[in-house]
């Protein structure tokens, strides 16, 4: 079974300076999709970034980028120049890309509590 | 922009109740879920409806039912409302061609006494 390991419950970083949150994954699977979910604090979860695992280019969007490392299984995420609306709850996420009904559902880790300090 | 509803923001309801949770997306998605959101253990799913009256059991079903009888309306049920059940619902949607969650509601903080 695939699991979603998140092993900073919570980090802090500085207006404007840089982070990376991390995360792994096992699967036995070699085609499949990373996700990361920010849930700012009392508002709805947003879907942040998305990576298939068949490319090798990591995926950007904006301030956020992720470095994605197939063969170590790993998946983290770099918030670059911070800001004060970065403060939230992130989630990353795992699917397979196999189609069938809840083979497909999301598999989250447990989070990391992003704080950012002006 | 796509707008995903929960009924409540908080509920709270007794052992033993029966307990409805409402989900309204305005975006005529096909696909919507039902999550559940504790402490430490992330998002767990508990149904996952692609169509109306279809639904798949996710992680957690056990305790849960869910109805959806329109496209744009997602119902979970608590059948008999245990303290185990308290917890953060998050309902989600998205379009048939993406199979993860797109938009999700603000969640209901349920609480069973």
């Amino acid at each position: 079974a695939q699991t979603v390991t998140q092993s900073q419950p919570e980090m802090s970083v500085q207006e404007a300076e840089t982070v990376t949150l991390s995360c792994t994954y096992d699967t036995s699977e070699s085609d499949y999709y990373l996700f990361w979910y920010k849930q700012p604090p009392s508002r709805q979860m947003i879907l942040v970034i998305r990576q298939e695992a068949y490319k090798q280019q990591n995926a950007t969007e904006n301030r956020f980028s992720v470095n994605f490392q197939k063969a170590a299984k790993s998946f983290s995420l770099k918030i670059s120049d911070s800001q004060l609306g970065d403060a939230a709850m992130y989630f990353c996420a795992y699917r397979s890309a196999r189609y069938g009904g809840a083979t497909n559902k999301l598999i989250f880790g447990t989070g990391t509590l992003l704080a950012v300090q002006p | 922009d796509v707008k995903v509803t929960q009924s409540s923001r908080y509920l709270v309801k007794r052992t033993g109740e029966k307990v409805f949770l409402e989900c309204v997306q305005d975006m005529d998605h096909e696909n919507m879920f039902w999550y559940r959101q504790d402490p430490g253990l992330g998002l767990r799913l508990i149904y996952f409806s692609y169509d109306v009256k279809m639904k798949e059991k996710g992680d957690i079903p056990e305790g849960y039912s869910v109805s959806r009888e329109k496209k744009e309306r997602f119902s979970l049920i608590l059948e008999s409302a245990s303290t185990n059940q308290t917890s953060m619902y998050l309902c989600a949607s998205s379009l048939t061609g993406s199979l993860q969650p797109q938009h999700f509601g603000d969640g209901t903080r349920l609480s069973i006494l």
